[in-house]
């Protein structure tokens, strides 16, 4: 069974960078078929894809973040990051990773982490 | 705005069937498999299904379908434990990216 955990600071001031970690295990991050994602939940709002990474290091960004986003895999340790630079309080949400399945020409998510809550505060 | 659109809330008794909805276009649900994920009192979301597939662990009171633009998610026999919300997504071509409905709270009476 795959699980995936989230790491990093709670809180986070206006204009610094949210950072967070996402530790896999229970499956290979180097597999053909998946790709490490992760999305974001704003309170009581939907979900947003935010940007996925391959195995190889790929990113795939969301348009609208991408000028303040990178993703990044360390296969070494079985992990990938986020790095979201010069945030404000409209950041301010849980962060979620996820695995996206391949199928075909699209992606799905099948193994979620359990989210953490960033606070974009002075 | 979401991509995707679904109902802001819908209900049911113990033992009805009920359906939730998701439309888009055929950039997206036109065009490619539909998954659906559960999300309980806030918690992580879980995958219910793609396609029509279930994932596992998941009862088989729980169904997906499409036609055209519009997925739907079935629940038969509705249960205390299916009250969340559940949330639509595919692939955008148009995006080249998944995109997500705004969530349906399903509540059980």
């Amino acid at each position: 069974q795959v699980q995936l955990q989230e790491s990093g600071p709670g809180l986070v001031k206006p204009s610094q960078t949210l950072s967070l970690t996402c530790a896999v295990s229970g499956g290979s991050i180097s597999s053909d078929d998946y790709y490490w994602s992760w999305i974001r939940q704003h309170p009581g709002k939907g979900l947003e894809w935010i940007g996925y990474i391959y195995y190889s290091g790929s990113p795939y960004y969301k348009s609208s973040l991408q000028s303040r986003l990178t993703i990044s895999v360390d296969t070494s340790k079985s992990q990938f990051s986020l790095r979201l630079y010069s945030v404000t309080a409209a950041d301010t949400a849980v962060y979620y990773c996820a695995r996206a399945r391949r199928v075909g020409d699209m992606l799905y998510f099948d193994y979620w982490g359990q989210g953490t809550l960033v606070t974009v505060s002075s | 705005q979401s991509a995707l659109t679904q109902e802001a809330s819908v209900s049911g008794t113990v033992g009805q069937e009920v359906t939730l909805s998701c439309t888009g276009n055929s950039n997206n649900i036109g065009s490619y498999a539909v998954a659906w994920y559960q999300q309980i009192s806030h918690g992580a979301p879980k995958t219910v299904m793609f396609g029509n597939s279930l994932s596992s662990g998941i009862p088989d009171r729980f169904s997906g379908s499409k036609s055209g633009t519009t997925a739907s998610l079935t629940i038969s026999g509705l249960q205390p434990e299916d009250e969340a919300d559940y949330y639509c997504s595919t692939w955008d071509y148009s995006l080249s990216a998944p995109v997500f409905g705004g969530g349906t709270k399903l509540t059980v009476l």
